[in-house]
Order: C-alpha cells, then structure tokens, then sequence
C-alpha cells in the first residue's frame, strides 16, 4: 500500500500561503491524492483531490510533481480558522470493491495571527 | 445537510462491559467505516462494511465487532471493554464505486475506560 510522509508540525503567518508537502513515493500509477483536514475535536473534512495535474477548488489548490511522487497542498490566504491537523492521504487497493484510505499521522498547522 | 451521525459525544465505561457505539447516515451511502484516533498515531481503521450485513476487517479489529443490519447504521462493538480502548472513535461513510468518492465523518466518540 502506498504511504505518506508529512511534516509533522507547521506554522504559518496568517493572510500568507500555507504551502503543505507529501511524499508519497510509492504511488501507483492510478492512485488519487487526496487531502483532508481535522479541526479539534471535529471529524475529518475533505479539502481537495488529484491524480495527475494540478488541481484548485475554493479552500485550496493541490501541486502534484510530473513523477507524482510527491505534492503540496497551498492555502493561498492562511486565516486563524485554517489551523488543524492536515492529512495527505493515498487510497488503498480495494478490498471487496471498497477502497480505503490510509491516514498517516498528518501536518499540525499552526496560523499565527 | 447530508451528515453522519454518532449517539454520544462523550462515553465513560468500566472495564468488562460491553459497549456500543452507534453511527448514522442519511446519505444513503453504501460505504461505512470505524476508525479509532490516537496521539501520534493518527487515524486507523478498525472495520467497514460495503453492504448492508457484509463486513471487512481493517487494521486492527482486535477486540471489536461490528454489525450493519440497515444501510443507514453502522455500530462498533467492544466485547469487553479494556482500557487500552481509551480513544476518538470516528464513523465515516461513502458512496461505493470505483471512481472518486469523499468521505464524510462523524463528529467521533471519545470513549474513556476506567
């Protein structure tokens, strides 16, 4: 299964970018990234997906490398709000035609005012 | 608003007993998951279910059971309740398929065992 590496720990000035790496070496070739993020005390929140290109929504944009091996979610305009704990997640190879995701322990980002 | 549901917010149960943690979705989603959160050691999973009476161990289904009887709920069981079963249970749902599709998570559980 593919697995990801992030930072553990961020900070980030608030109205500046945040930009997020992950590794994620071992993906096939027709595995999504995806991320989410977790506020305290909430459930996880999708923020974006992609397999090849770049991709932008209304929270956020998501960098994949040509080699897909590694990608960088960006928070273009960091608020106090942004600060939780941010996952990037691969999905697993489907098991009963479910597929799963595999979370690893995240980015703790920090929006400081 | 879709959402996932879970019955309690917080639990406290003794050791020995048997516990039951609902969830609930009115997604109409075929996909549910249990997960347990830890310090450090993120999100893992515990079972999900594809169908409704049909099951799959995950990560560490060790001291746990599960049951979907109906589309909509998905309840986690601990046998025995130990208290290395301290923990944030979360409930996630999705729909099935083998193109993209999201996640939607409870709120979680923070179950305490003394």
């Amino acid at each position: 299964d593919a697995k990801t590496t992030q930072p553990p720990s961020m900070d980030c000035a608030e109205g500046r970018a945040a930009n997020l790496p992950c590794n994620h070496s071992t993906i096939s070739g027709n595995e999504y990234v995806y991320w989410y993020r977790q506020i305290h005390s909430q459930g996880p929140q999708y923020i974006i997906h992609g397999l090849k290109n770049n991709e932008t929504n209304e929270m956020a944009s998501l960098i994949i490398t040509e080699d897909r091996k590694s990608s960088t979610l960006i928070l273009p305009h960091a608020t106090l709000r942004d600060t939780a704990v941010y996952y990037c997640i691969v999905r697993g190879p489907p098991t009963s035609g479910t597929y799963k995701y595999i979370f690893g322990t995240g980015t703790r980002l920090k929006v400081l005012a | 608003d879709v959402k996932v549901t879970q019955s309690s917010r917080y639990l406290v149960k003794r050791t020995g007993e048997k516990v039951f943690l609902e969830c609930v979705q009115d997604m109409d989603h075929e996909n549910m998951f249990w997960y347990r959160q830890d310090p450090g050691l993120g999100l893992r999973l515990i079972y999900f279910s594809y169908d409704v009476k049909m099951k799959e161990k995950g990560d560490i289904p060790e001291g746990y059971s599960v049951s979907r009887e109906k589309k909509e709920r998905f309840s986690l069981i601990l046998e025995s309740a130990s208290t290395n079963q301290t923990s944030m249970y979360l409930c996630a749902s999705s729909l099935a398929g083998r193109g993209y599709y999201g996640y939607t998570f409870g709120s979680g559980t923070r179950l305490t065992v003394v």
